[in-house]
C-alpha cells in the first residue's frame, strides 16, 4: 500500500511569509509525528498526534509553529512569519499506534523548506 | 530532558570490514530501541529494533545488542558493502512515560570499495 506522503517536496519562501506543510500518513495509523532535520543534524522532535489530539506541544520551537490533524488522518504543520533559521527538512512519520513497547515509525520523504 | 548519545559521528571502513555504532541512554524506563538508516536524500527507514526483554537480535549482516544495566545498545554490521553507506540513527522510546522515540545525532558510515 501507499506509504507516508508529504507535500510540497520543496518550498522556497521569503522571510516573514507563512508556510503550510502537509502530511498524509499510512491509512489506519493512529499516531503521527513531526520532526525537523537541519543539514547534517539529527531528528529534532516537534509534535505528535494520537488520533486528532496533540497532548504535548512543548517540542515546537516557538509560538510561530502550530500543527493540526483532522479526521485522524491528514496533518498540517504551519509556520508563521518564517525566519531563516526555520530552513530545514521537515519529516513526518506515522505508526500504527503509540504505546508501551514501541511501534515502528514509517517516515515520509520530507519537505525541504528554504527561507530566503 | 531525556538524552540519547551516539558515537562515532563519522565512521569510515573498508568494504568487508565490520562497523560498530554505539548509543547510550539515560532513562532506565526505556524499553524499545530502533535503528534507522537514512541514505543520502532519502527518508529514514527502520532496519532493526530490539526490545528490553531481549539482549541481542540478528538479521543477516546486522545485529543489535542491548545492555540494560549499562544503558547502552549497539549496532553491528558485518561484511560491510558500499551500499551500507548512509547515516544511521539510534533511538530509545518508553522514557519517562513517553513513547516518543528520542533520536541520537546520527553516524555517517562510509564504506570504501
Amino acid at each position: 500500500g501507499a506509504g507516508v506522503s508529504q507535500s510540497p517536496s520543496n518550498k522556497v519562501t521569503e522571510k516573514g511569509k507563512d508556510v503550510e506543510l502537509r502530511c498524509d500518513p499510512i491509512s489506519g495509523h493512529t499516531a503521527l509525528y513531526w520532526y525537523r532535520q537541519s543539514l547534517g543534524q539529527g531528528l529534532e522532535f516537534l509534535i505528535y498526534f494520537q488520533g486528532n489530539s496533540a497532548p504535548d506541544k512543548s517540542g515546537l520551537p516557538s509560538d510561530r509553529f502550530s500543527a493540526e490533524r483532522t479526521g485522524g488522518s491528514v496533518s498540517t504543520l504551519t509556520i508563521q512569519r518564517t525566519q531563516q533559521e526555520d530552513s530545514a527538512v521537515y519529516l513526518c512519520a506515522s505508526s500504527v499506534r503509540m504505546g508501551r513497547g514501541g511501534n515502528e515509525q514509517f517516515f515520509g520523504p520530507g519537505t525541504r523548506l528554504t527561507v530566503l | 530532558g531525556e538524552n540519547v548519545e551516539q558515537h562515532p559521528s563519522t565512521l569510515s571502513v573498508q568494504e568487508g570490514d565490520s562497523a560498530v555504532i554505539k548509543c547510550t541512554y539515560s532513562d532506565s524506563a526505556s524499553n524499545y530501541f530502533p535503528w534507522y538508516k537514512q541514505e543520502l536524500g532519502k527518508r529514514p527507514q527502520l532496519i532493526i529494533d530490539i526490545r528490553s526483554n531481549v539482549g541481542e537480535k540478528k538479521d543477516q549482516r546486522i545485529a543489535v545488542t542491548l545492555n540494560k544495566t549499562a544503558k547502552h545498545f549497539s549496532l553491528h554490521i558485518t561484511e560491510t558493502q558500499p551500499e551500507d553507506s548512509a547515516v544511521y540513527f539510534c533511538a530509545a522510546a518508553g522514557m519517562g512515560g513517553s513513547y516518543i522515540p528520542t533520536f541520537g545525532r546520527g553516524t555517517s558510515l562510509i564504506v570504501h570499495p
